[in-house]
């Protein structure tokens, strides 16, 4: 069974503050992307990435950067947080073209104050 | 860009149906999932339909797609207390998913 696990199911940080959010998957996925998800606006694209060392930027990438070092981990950086950026993030990855299922992360929910 | 709509809210009582639509923009999505979260989780695949496809049955789960009105719909037969979450409909095509805002399905016993 596909696993994603996201490093944190809360997390609660300070305005300008550098915050880090981990992926991992154990299915040797080649696609990772991360999401979040706002009450009534559903899941907005971030970032995805296709392969080690490669991204794309999503719908949403503003305030945003990521990091794929190796093909089973996918980090999201925040990096200067601000208020706007309160939200769930989500984590997904899938296998082979980008129209496969998705299998996801149970989420971090992320507080700036 | 292409959109996705949902309806936000369902509530039916357990034994019924639930018929949750989705209509949507992309022309080219091959396939057209749909997800369902539970609370404090993240998202499940729940079904799919390929899109030359007009029906599929799964179980209590049936699938309906009209391609030319674009207009995809889940039905839950004898929904229970357990159906209760979100439901997400996807289409797929390209490289891309795009998700509705995700229809909250409410079971009242």
């Amino acid at each position: 069974d596909v696993k994603v696990t996201q490093s944190s199911r809360y997390l609660v940080k300070r305005t300008g503050e550098k915050v880090f959010l981990e992926c991992v998957q154990d299915m040797d996925h080649e696609n990772m992307f991360w999401y979040r998800q706002d009450p009534g606006l559903g899941l907005r694209l971030i970032y995805f990435s296709y392969d080690v060392k490669m991204k794309e930027k999503g719908d949403i990438p503003e305030g945003y950067s990521v990091s794929r070092e190796k093909k089973e981990r996918f980090s999201l950086i925040l990096e200067s947080a601000s208020t706007n950026q309160t939200s769930m993030y989500l984590c997904a990855s899938s296998f082979g073209t980008g129209n496969q299922p998705q299998h996801f992360g149970d989420g971090t929910r992320l507080s700036i104050l | 860009g292409e959109d996705v709509e949902q309806s936000l809210f369902l509530s039916v009582r357990e034994g019924d149906s639930s018929v949750i639509n989705c209509t949507y923009t992309d022309s080219s999505s091959t396939y057209l999932y749909w997800y369902k979260q539970e609370p404090g989780a993240g998202l499940q695949l729940l079904t799919y339909i390929f899109s030359n496809m007009d029906m599929k049955q799964d179980q209590r789960l049936t699938v309906l797609l009209n391609k030319k009105d674009k207009h995809l719909s889940l039905r839950i037969a004898d929904t229970q207390t357990g159906d209760s979450a979100i439901y997400f409909c996807a289409p797929a095509g390209g490289f891309k998913t795009i998700f509705g805002a995700g229809t909250r399905l409410f079971v009242k016993a």
